[in-house]
């Protein structure tokens, strides 16, 4: 059974830099599968902001690509998500989820994390 | 940009017929998928390729996609469906992974 767990702080101060991580559990992140972050600010609907896939290869989307980067840690199945200079705007609910192996829909997704970015 | 328009809200009553509509430009050409979100939850996917059901989702949520639209049809709507729906397309030449706007379902 595959289960995702998102870890990170509840509170980040404006221009400071956010990092998540999400915990993989029943499937191996160097496995082929895409894995992806979504956000969901309060209220609004899904938003997707980056997948990571094979071996290295990564994807944002266009009007975040510049505060934003994926990463993996093979040796814990984890990947995280960083994203700075950070305003309140990016206050949400951020979800990681998990694709298919060729197919980016996402059957897997974790319970989320919610970020508030104040001072 | 590529862009999913669906409508804001859909109101049907129990036992009823929901259709919710994924518009796009030549969508019928893109695989799009359905997701399900209640209050407080992950979004739950419902309908992935434009009609294939993951396991363990009822029969009644179907999908189809045509033309400039793909509509999710839920039959025999049940108190239990009102929730958020959003579709969803992988879109390589953009942004890679389009949510529509999203659609809440009220069961009256």
């Amino acid at each position: 059974q595959v289960q995702l767990q998102e870890s990170g702080p509840g509170l980040v101060k404006p221009s400071e830099t956010l990092s998540l991580t999400c915990i993989v559990s029943g499937s191996s992140i160097d496995s082929g599968y895409y894995w992806g972050w979504i956000r969901q600010r309060p209220g609004q609907g899904l938003e997707w902001i980056a997948t990571y896939y094979r071996s290295g290869n990564a994807y944002y989307k266009s009007s975040l690509k510049s505060r934003v980067t994926v990463s993996v840690d093979l040796s814990k199945n984890q990947f995280s998500l960083q994203m700075n200079s950070l305003t309140a705007a990016d206050t949400a609910l951020y979800f990681c989820a998990r694709g298919g192996s060729s197919s980016e829909y996402f059957p897997h997704w974790g319970q989320g994390i919610l970020v508030t970015v104040s001072s | 940009s590529y862009e999913l328009t669906q409508p804001p809200s859909v109101s049907v009553a129990p036992g009823q017929t929901a259709r919710i509509t994924c518009g796009g430009n030549n969508i019928g050409g893109e695989s799009v998928h359905w997701y399900q979100q209640k209050p407080g939850q992950a979004p739950a996917l419902v309908v992935h390729d434009d009609s294939d059901r993951p396991s363990g989702i009822p029969e009644r949520f179907s999908g189809s996609n045509s033309g400039n639209t793909a509509t999710l049809t839920i039959n025999r709507v049940e108190a239990g469906d009102e929730a958020d729906y959003y579709c969803q397309v992988w879109y390589p030449k953009g942004d890679h992974v389009l949510f529509g706007g999203g659609t809440k379902l009220t069961v009256l």
